[in-house]
């Protein structure tokens, strides 16, 4: 069984950097083809991706935040862990992170998603 | 960057209906096309991989056809369950994911 969790502030204020952490049980990430995404959604608003690190290490990121952004991940402890820089009022959002498999051009496992309010 | 965009934003349906959301690329993604389901509150739920294949426990009444930059998401005989948000999502180039299209039952 998949799962995953998301962990982190629920408020952090504007420039700060918010550290958000993934954790994730029932399959390994160094699985071949397997990689965790984080994707985000404003209150009302639509799904955005992020980024997305792979089972060799490889790692992806949304072109309009990729100067913020760094995901990396902890093999032995099954975790991934975004970090945004310079939060605005404009990132507050539910993160979520999903499990993407091998074979899959979609993120088929998610976390129940944590949400950032950013705000001084 | 690819662009998805999705028409209808919303829409609204009865129970038994069949219900048809679009979703366009902006360059040929093949089939690298992924559709969501996501009801207030909940995560994101997979319908469709790969344009046309249905995830596992899905009900065969959702269905994805499509190629290149045109896709669409067909939901018949329409349950009221099915209310919802829907969301196409590329996996050709990085990810994007559409604006997403409201479906109301009436």
């Amino acid at each position: 069984q998949i799962t995953l969790k998301e962990s982190g502030p629920t408020l952090v204020k504007p420039t700060q950097t918010l550290t958000l952490t993934c954790t994730f049980s029932g399959f390994s990430l160094t699985t071949s083809g397997v990689g965790v995404g984080w994707i985000r959604q404003p209150p009302g608003k639509a799904l955005e991706w992020l980024a997305v690190i792979y089972w060799d290490d490889d790692k992806r990121y949304t072109p309009s935040l990729k100067s913020r952004l760094t995901i990396t991940r902890d093999t032995s402890k099954n975790q991934v862990v975004l970090s945004m820089t310079n939060m605005d009022p404009v990132d507050t959002a539910t993160y979520f992170c999903a499990h993407k498999g091998q074979g899959f051009g979609a993120f088929v496992y998610w976390g129940q998603g944590t949400l950032v309010t950013v705000s001084s | 960057d690819i662009q998805m965009t999705q028409s209808p934003s919303s829409v609204s349906a009865s129970v038994g209906d069949r219900v048809t959301i679009t979703c366009r690329a902006s360059q040929d993604i093949s089939t690298w096309l992924a559709w969501y389901q996501q009801k207030p509150g909940m995560a994101p739920k997979l319908l469709i991989y790969a344009a046309s294949s249905l995830q596992s426990g899905v009900p065969s009444r959702f269905s994805g056809s499509g190629s290149g930059t045109d896709f669409t998401l067909t939901i018949n005989t329409l349950q009221p369950e099915d209310s919802a948000t829907y969301y196409c999502q590329q996996a050709n180039s990085l990810y994007t994911f559409g604006q997403g299209t409201k479906l109301e039952i009436k």
